[in-house]
């Protein structure tokens, strides 16, 4: 257990919807990243949040927003999804070092 | 952008043989980790190694930094069924840019 909790864990739903996936750091850390993986591809790194605010960005789609609260917990926003959203969702997080500690995943399956 | 490529891309062995993954890049890195996932799952930490030429060992796993701190090895000796997953390399270039994920090496050890 990475002390990373991610929810929900699947989730299913429609092309043209909304979804908001929820991660919550380790207890301490001021990081937290979002990632995407599609079957069998590599980790594509979207957004990072460092204490409440957006330290840098990769390839996140306009659709796609996240945002880091007060409490340090995150919320990745996906909307207008289309079928090639369906992919796993990973949060980490880190204190400041580059070591980070992934959560289990949501797992996104658009119809 | 630094990237970083991982060879080979897949490997699948018979148990109790010896293998090495590589992770290369033009780049050089702070500190460098190593990850495994397994199918599903979210990635774990294996091994950070941050010095230039540091080994580190983790059972029958052995992780090498690159004495320019470039690239990087992992060595298993002795393979089990229990080491099939996705090994994933990641760079930190220090400062405020952002870790870099390698492209992966599936492996699959054969009982």
């Amino acid at each position: 257990d990475s002390g990373v909790t991610q929810t929900p864990k699947h989730l299913i739903t429609a092309t043209g919807q909304r979804v908001t996936l929820r991660c919550s750091p380790r207890s301490g850390d001021l990081s937290v990243y979002w990632y995407q993986q599609s079957l069998d591809q590599g980790l594509q790194f979207l957004i990072q949040y460092y204490n409440g605010e957006e330290r840098a960005k990769g390839n996140i789609l306009e659709r796609f927003s996240a945002q880091q609260f007060p409490d340090l917990h995150s919320e990745l926003n996906l909307s207008s999804l289309e079928l090639g959203d369906s992919a796993l969702y990973f949060c980490a997080s880190s204190v400041a070092s580059a070591t980070q500690y992934f959560g289990p995943g949501t797992r996104l399956t658009v119809l | 952008t630094q990237l970083l490529e991982q060879s080979p891309q897949f490997l699948s062995i018979q148990e109790g043989e010896n293998l090495t993954v590589y992770c290369n890049s033009s780049s050089v890195f702070s500190s460098l980790q190593w990850y495994r996932q397994e199918p599903g799952e979210g990635p774990v930490l294996l091994v950070t190694v941050v010095t230039g030429g540091e080994v580190k060992k983790l059972k029958r796993l052995t992780f090498q930094f690159g004495d320019a701190r470039k690239d990087s090895s992992l060595h298993i000796t002795a393979a089990q069924p229990g080491d099939t997953g996705l090994y994933l390399c990641a760079g930190d270039p220090g400062g405020y840019q952002k870790v870099t994920f390698g492209t992966g090496t599936k492996l699959q050890v054969i009982p």
